[in-house]
């Protein structure tokens, strides 16, 4: 079993539609929940990060995290066509700095 | 905002040479970098954990007399594939660690490799 399980999609949606992007884990010594975004041949860029659990809002994107039910998810609102690309979750315990990466869920956001 | 660069960002090669992939942090340094290989449609795949004066740590099932990683100082590590052959070709990215830093790592462009 993978530590960290995530959709791999494809996900397409028209403009202006709520996205919700998921994972879960099994490690519940994770702390630390990134959502990365990755555009098409190029580095991850890191959109949100929360630590434990709980909520966490920025513009468009909404973060989620429920410890107890080892699930955590993203939102996007108000989707654009620029919001197409692959999202990944990744995960880190307390100690050390490795992230645990889920596979990815590739977004196209139709005009 | 921390950048990391990758150099260069598209490589061709012919099998059996070998190829250095540059990973800098141009604005900070960073104690741990870590190398990632990604195929097409895949996620990022760790391959390595490379500690600035000290050896690298090799996830298991990658070679290390293959991909030889070196972090001779705070802002420059670098991947070399040693004989590489066409099922090397992939996209390789690094990223870099603030040494004060909880969570974050900054990913650089990544390079895409093909070997011929």
């Amino acid at each position: 079993q993978k530590e960290v399980e995530q959709d791999p999609g494809p996900l397409s949606v028209p403009e202006g539609a709520i996205v919700s992007l998921n994972c879960t884990y099994s490690n519940s010594a994770f702390q630390y929940f990134m959502w990365y975004r990755q555009y098409s041949r190029k580095g991850p860029e890191l959109l949100m990060y929360t630590y434990s659990s709980g909520n966490k809002e920025d513009g468009r994107f909404t973060a989620q995290v429920d410890k107890s039910s080892k699930y955590i998810s993203l939102f996007i609102r108000d989707s654009q066509p620029s919001d197409s690309a692959t999202y990944l979750c990744a995960m880190k315990e307390t100690s050390g700095s490795r992230l645990t990466f889920g596979e990815g869920t590739q977004l196209t956001v139709n005009p | 905002g921390a950048v990391v660069s990758q150099h260069p960002s598209w490589v061709i090669c012919k099998s059996g040479t070998s190829v250095k992939i540059e990973c800098r942090s141009l604005d900070f340094q960073a104690t741990t970098m870590f190398w990632y290989r990604q195929f097409p449609k895949q996620s990022l795949m760790l391959m390595a954990t490379s500690n600035e004066g000290s050896k690298a740590t090799y996830e298991q099932g990658v070679e290390k007399d293959k991909f030889l990683i070196n972090h001779a100082s705070l802002t420059l590590s670098t991947l070399t594939v040693t004989s590489a052959h066409p099922e090397d070709s992939s996209f390789y990215i690094c990223s870099a660690h603030p040494p004060r830093g909880d969570y974050e790592q900054y990913f650089g462009p990544g390079t895409r490799l093909t070997v011929t």
